[in-house]
């Protein structure tokens, strides 16, 4: 069974231009989640979704930040512009329930210059 | 490979030996916590997992044992072996639906 994919694994950008993550997860996962990983830190959640629908949204800077999962599949967080201080590893993760195990992928590592 | 993190505390055991990784978690209320293993390059890997209703859980080579009254989780991975090198999270969090808290990773080195 493949495990939830995520693409590109990685990203170089200058500061102010936008960029986009995409992530499938493992099929039938209905509960999908992003999040962003600093150096030396454990993930922090950004955005969880229950199909199509965010249902917690509190930590994605909406500023700059979005998110969609228009068919409640795959989803894409896209930065726009981006910040030197997004520099990050953005990891997708999904489960069956929202209050089951969690697979990761392995993340896209963004660098922002 | 790839760094999870550069000044993370680091254990170093030698090979065949027994690794404990502790952590201390920050919400009372919460009553779910996992062990993530976290390899260079890749994404947290679930170990095992524990219920603040148990005091201890035993999977394949791994225990997590759990303290409540001083809120502190710990790791045990007996026989410690190479491929058991990478970062390790405690994470938090309560069953009825609230986001999953990781800690601050431990980096485990095992010495051949």
């Amino acid at each position: 069974e493949a495990g939830v994919v995520q693409s590109p694994r990685y990203k170089i950008i200058e500061k102010k231009q936008p960029v986009a993550f995409w992530c499938n997860p493992i099929s039938g996962h209905n509960t999908l989640y992003w999040y962003r990983q600093n150096l030396g830190q454990g993930p922090e959640l950004l955005i969880r979704y229950e199909n199509e629908e965010a249902v917690d949204d509190s930590q994605l800077p909406k500023d700059r930040f979005s998110a969609e999962r228009l068919k409640g599949v795959d989803s894409t967080l896209k930065i726009q512009p981006a910040e030197l201080g997004d520099s990050a590893v953005y990891l997708c993760a999904s489960s069956l329930a929202s209050v089951g195990e969690q697979f990761f992928g392995p993340g896209t590592r963004l660098t922002v210059l | 490979g790839e760094s999870v993190g550069l000044h993370l505390p680091t254990l170093s055991v030698q090979e065949g030996d027994n690794s404990i990784i502790n952590c201390a978690y920050s919400n009372s209320a919460s009553d779910y916590f996992i062990w993530y293993k976290q390899e260079s390059g890749k994404g947290p890997q679930f170990i095992i997992d524990i219920r603040s209703n148990m005091d201890k859980r035993q999977g394949q080579r791994v225990t997590v044992l759990l303290n409540k009254t001083v809120k502190h989780l710990s790791l045990q991975i007996a026989a410690t072996q190479p491929g058991d090198s990478a970062v390790y999270f405690c994470a938090e969090n309560m069953m009825g639906n609230t986001p999953l808290v990781f800690g601050k990773g431990t980096r485990l080195s095992v010495i051949a």
